[in-house]
């Protein structure tokens, strides 16, 4: 069982939003604000789509925000596009480990 | 363009031993700390070890503390992971990443990963 809780799988519609929660505890997104959410499509090479809660990498799409609350962080997609159909992560710095924590990972569907 | 490409995975018994290997480009290796990560089917990711930018430092899961052993060569560019004494719990994708600070005992981000090598461990 992963330290971070996700929902296992959101879905929505080309153009709509969805937000992707991810909770833990105060040891790790509740403490800190070094929260990250990754994308990976299969076979593909995990990809970082925001960092330190809310920033986003330079060459991601501003569709992608970050945002906190107590112990939860939360993605948000808007506009969604059939590209962005993959697997999303979410990790943590945590004071229990220099490794850090990772949710188990939420599956968005486009339908 | 920042390039991790891990490679030497495969197929091995349990008990037996591998070495992954991870070739870094695009930026300056020996600036950076090193994570590998590996995710089992089904499951979400799990970072095992950490090292530190100049190999002074280096970090462990419990699930694989005085089995695996990281370390890097900065003359190669290469990120390297020993495992040993393998089990069926080890089989996953095994993934290098870059950390974004020289160091592991600070907070930071794992900014760019590889694709990732395949482990299977079974007889």
């Amino acid at each position: 069982q992963s330290a971070l809780t996700q929902p296992a799988s959101v879905s929505g519609s080309p153009g709509q939003s969805i937000t992707i929660s991810c909770t833990g505890t105060s040891s790790d997104v509740g403490g800190y604000n070094y929260v990250s959410w990754y994308q990976r499509h299969p076979g593909k090479a995990p990809k970082l789509l925001i960092y330190e809660v809310s920033n986003r990498p330079s060459g991601v799409s501003n569709r992608f925000s970050g945002s906190k609350s107590g112990n939860t962080a939360s993605l948000t997609i808007s506009g969604l596009q059939a590209e962005d159909e993959a697997d999303y992560y979410c990790s943590s710095y945590t004071s229990s480990s220099l490794l850090g924590v990772f949710g188990g990972g939420t599956k968005l569907t486009v339908l | 363009e920042v390039q991790l490409v891990e490679s030497g995975g495969g197929l091995v018994q349990p008990g037996g031993s591998l070495r992954l290997s991870c070739a870094a480009s695009g930026f300056t290796f020996s600036n950076y700390a090193m994570h590998w990560v590996r995710q089992a089917p089904g499951k979400g990711p799990e970072s095992l070890s950490a090292i530190s930018s100049d190999g002074g430092s280096t970090f462990y899961a419990n699930s694989v503390k005085g089995r695996f052993t990281v370390s890097r060569d900065d003359s190669k560019n290469t990120l390297y992971l020993q495992m040993g004494s393998l089990r069926a719990d080890d089989m996953a994708v095994y993934y290098c990443a870059r950390f974004s600070t020289p160091y592991i005992a600070t907070a930071g981000t794992l900014d760019y990963w590889g694709q990732g090598t395949l482990v299977t461990v079974s007889s």
